[in-house]
């Protein structure tokens, strides 16, 4: 995916236990999200940067948070995994008429 | 009722056939119309952008504006097994933050060879 990268790709963890999810780009885009897909949801918008330090809640923010201490990099971070965090967490910068987006995190919670 | 609705499907079609996808929307506030396509485990790619209302065509492609109705299309001419994939519509209101962009759910389509 052009200029955007995740990390990790795959991650188990336990209930209770803090994890955090990278996102990079390397396009020096202003904005950034943090989406999750979920089978019957879609795409749900969890937090949003429109600035180093400059970020908005989503849709779904309850029980995440993120920082942006450089522009390149967007953190989000569960503070406390719960199953029902178990998802597909995607990030995404704003490009030429819509988003791009990276590979995705497959995240399980157990 | 939900702001965009769309069929989950799945659609399944032969291959050569045209397809027609959809998506009915409430907020007349938006402005700006999108489809991605997302392909199994990877994220959504942008397919096509239109901006207010009428047609675009890319290809093979052509969305479709209908304002006046609150619903878009994404028609795929020649259909291939290649295009065999989760089509998602997205749309956002002209100006306002940024954070607003709204995706139907998904639909699931199949093109058999």
């Amino acid at each position: 995916d052009a200029g955007i990268t995740q990390s990790p790709r795959h991650k188990v963890t336990e209930t209770g236990t803090p994890v955090t999810l990278r996102c990079h780009q390397t396009e020096n885009h202003r904005y950034m999200y943090w989406y999750r897909q979920d089978p019957g949801h879609g795409l749900r918008l969890i937090h949003y940067s429109y600035g180093v330090k400059d970020t908005d809640k989503g849709e779904v923010s309850d029980g995440y948070s993120v920082s942006r201490s450089k522009t390149e990099d967007f953190l989000l971070t569960l503070e406390s995994a719960t199953s029902s965090q178990t998802s597909v967490y995607f990030c995404a910068i704003t490009s030429e008429g819509g988003y791009t987006f990276g590979s995705g995190t497959r995240l399980t919670v157990v | 009722q939900k702001e965009v609705e769309q069929d989950p499907g799945p659609l399944s079609v032969p291959e050569g056939a045209i397809v027609s996808l959809n998506c009915t929307y409430s907020n007349s506030a938006f402005q700006y119309f999108m489809w991605y396509r997302q392909y199994s485990r990877k994220g959504p790619e942008l397919l096509m952008y239109t901006y207010s209302s009428g047609n675009k065509e890319d290809g093979r492609f052509t969305a479709q504006v209908d304002k006046s109705s609150k619903y878009i299309s994404l028609f795929i001419r020649d259909s291939q097994p290649s295009d065999s994939a989760t089509y998602l519509c997205a749309m956002r209101p002209y100006g306002g933050s940024q954070g607003n962009l709204i995706f139907g759910k998904g639909t699931k389509l199949s093109v058999k060879p």
